[in-house]
This record gives structure tokens, C-alpha cells and sequence, in this order.
């Protein structure tokens, strides 16, 4: 799976929108931007994924670009129960290389 | 949605004894289930992926003799801790991915955090 990177903290007011970047700039033409975030000791929940269009659903928004190297997660009214670590992954859609591979993701703190 | 459950949520055991975990799809089959190992203040860490009726394919470093994997159905594999010690202790939490939904998405369940005294 292509490595990602993202910044390890970003804050965000309530309300406002929370765009999350994300850099993966060796993704292949097979694999897929997947977002997952983790609230504190619990699993983490899908949030959305895309090839290579835009993407929109009633949790968030994906933004990639026209390379590919490079996305953005905006959560469009951030609350506090948004605060999480939130997970950028690329992987293909099946085989062997549709592993999930979690790096050390973004911390978000939504604060009043 | 999807529904995933682990059970013990929570999980105190003494050194040297096993311990087994379970993990089922509530409302969808799953023909492959993942389960992952995180440790305080760390990322998730992929130990094995379980298709089912065949073998556990286990990442670099993760003792299969250690960690038994069964998936014996399309809703539940079960993870076993083999003579468990301290550093054993961790939040282990399993995925599924639906048959039917083309693979995009994986499913996770709440996790099971397990302290070994």
C-alpha cells in the first residue's frame, strides 16, 4: 500500500468546517483514498472513500486532486463530536493489496 | 448500517492462561475479517487477515501459534490469545468486510481491550 502522510494535529472551532489534508504521492492507478476516523477506545468508523472524482456524503466531502498525490477531508460543520484521530489509507479493491494500513492519522479537537 | 460486535468488551486475565475473542457481522456475511492490535497512544497494527473456511494469513512478526485465528462462518471469527503475558495487553479490534457491497468498505467492531496480570 502507498504511504501516506498526514499532520499529526490540526483544532478546529465548532461550526466551522475542518478540511483534513492528506499527502499520497506514490498511490497507484488501482488504489482508492479511503477516510476513517477513531473516537477515543472505540473502532474506527468509515467516513468515505474515492478514486479519483470528488466525493460527497452526509458525513463529509472528498476532495482529490487531478494527480492523485494529494486529498482533502472537510467535514463541513465540525461539532464536539467530531474529535477524533482521523485515518487517511490508500488501497486497492481487492487481493492481497486491499489491506487497510493505518498510519498515525490526524488528531482533531474541536473546540467551542 | 453494517453492524460488527466483539465480544468481551473487556477482558482480565492471569499470565500463562488463554483467552478467546469473538467477533461477528450481525446483519451482513463476511467472507474475510481482519484483526488489528493497538497499543496506548499508537495506530492500528494489521495482525491477520481470516477468510473463511481457509487458514489466517498473519502479517511479518505476528506469531501464529500465539495468536489462533478461526473463522469458521461467514458471521463469526474468534481470536485466541495463547498463553497470554503482560505485554500481551492491548486493544484488539477485528473488521469484516461485506460480500455483497463490492469491497469498498470494512466494518469495525467496538474493540476489546484485554489486560494480562
Amino acid at each position: 500500500d502507498a504511504k501516506t502522510t498526514q499532520p499529526t494535529s490540526m483544532d478546529c472551532a465548532e461550526g466551522r468546517a475542518a478540511n483534513l489534508p492528506c499527502n499520497h504521492s506514490t498511490i497507484s492507478g488501482n488504489e482508492y483514498v479511503y477516510w476513517y476516523r477513531q473516537i477515543h477506545s472505540q473502532g474506527p468508523q468509515y467516513i468515505i472513500h474515492g478514486l479519483k472524482n470528488n466525493e460527497t456524503n452526509e458525513m463529509a466531502s472528498l476532495i482529490i486532486t487531478e494527480d492523485r498525490k494529494s486529498s482533502t477531508l472537510i467535514l463541513p460543520h465540525a461539532t464536539l463530536r467530531d474529535t477524533a484521530v482521523y485515518y487517511c489509507i490508500v488501497s486497492a479493491l481487492y487481493g492481497t493489496a486491499s489491506k487497510l494500513t493505518f498510519g498515525t492519522g490526524t488528531r482533531l479537537q474541536v473546540t467551542l | 448500517g453494517a453492524v460488527v460486535s466483539q465480544h468481551p468488551s473487556r477482558v482480565i486475565c492471569k499470565s500463562g492462561t488463554s483467552v478467546k475473542i469473538e467477533c461477528r457481522s450481525l446483519d451482513f456475511q463476511a467472507t474475510t475479517m481482519f484483526w488489528y492490535r493497538q497499543f496506548p497512544k499508537q495506530s492500528l497494527m494489521l495482525m491477520a487477515t481470516s477468510n473463511e473456511g481457509s487458514k489466517a494469513t498473519y502479517e511479518q512478526g505476528v506469531e501464529k501459534d500465539k495468536f489462533l485465528i478461526n473463522h469458521a462462518s461467514l458471521t463469526l471469527s474468534t481470536l485466541t490469545v495463547t498463553s497470554a503475558h503482560p505485554e500481551d495487553s492491548s486493544f484488539y479490534i477485528c473488521s469484516a468486510r461485506d460480500r455483497t457491497s463490492g469491497f469498498y468498505e470494512q466494518y469495525f467492531g467496538p474493540g476489546t481491550r484485554l489486560t494480562v496480570t
